[in-house]
């Protein structure tokens, strides 16, 4: 079946640091999209992504579809505090079914 | 507008006993999915609705596990009878299509 890599698995980085993930996949998908979780909290849309090559940017967050269909990377830049948490790349080929990373735990210290 | 509510937040059961989860989506979204979280492990897809039709239910574990959708509201999830490697959190995900999913905060769901 389809399978997604990210990596690092975990991050621990100063505040003010940036911050760089990627997302890898056999397989190739329609829109790419990146996730964040905090503790006891589901996943929330950062950013989605609908074409290759496309790069696109939310604030201080910015991603890219990878030209193959079969990667993406996000990057965060001046880290704070409060970008605390898990995140997931997911893609999905059909409807808004997504397929999930393992995520990337990111910690940060003020 | 209210997001994707799930009830309840924190379940805790017994091996062997029934649990039902809740799922209310975003008022006007067709798409409702079920994805869960098994402890260190990725979120997995397991089912998704369209209005009150399974569309796609290739991820259910087995037939434990019983989603319904009457009348393309809200969504049940029942898992009868409950096994410990069920715990994990469940959560709920509506859509209008090719928008982007937004997801609920989850239930927690441990079986002792």
């Amino acid at each position: 079946g389809q399978q997604l890599n990210q990596s690092p698995q975990s991050m621990f980085i100063q505040e003010g640091e940036d911050v760089s993930m990627n997302c890898t996949s056999s397989s190739i998908f329609n829109t790419w999209l990146w996730y964040k979780q905090d503790p006891g909290e589901g996943p929330v849309l950062l950013i989605a992504l609908y074409k290759a090559g496309e790069l696109t940017s939310n604030g201080r967050l910015t991603a890219q579809f990878g030209i193959t269909r079969k990667d993406s990377f996000l990057n965060i830049s001046a880290s704070i505090p409060s970008d605390v948490g898990i995140y997931f790349c997911a893609g999905s080929t059909s409807y808004d079914k997504v397929i999930f990373g393992p995520g990337t735990s990111l910690s940060v210290i003020p | 507008e209210a997001g994707v509510t799930q009830f309840p937040s924190h379940s805790v059961i017994e091996k062997g006993q029934t649990v039902t989860l809740r799922c209310d989506p975003i008022s006007g979204h067709d798409n409702l999915y079920w994805y869960r979280r098994v402890m260190g492990k990725e979120i997995k897809f397991l089912l998704h609705f369209v209005k009150e039709s399974k569309q796609d239910e290739s991820g259910m574990p087995n037939n434990r596990f019983l989603a319904e959708r009457t009348g393309g509201t809200y969504s049940t999830l029942k898992v009868q009878p409950a096994e410990l490697e069920d715990s994990g959190v469940y959560f709920c995900a509506s859509s209008l299509r090719g928008l982007g999913a937004f997801f609920g905060q989850g239930t927690r769901l441990t079986v002792v």
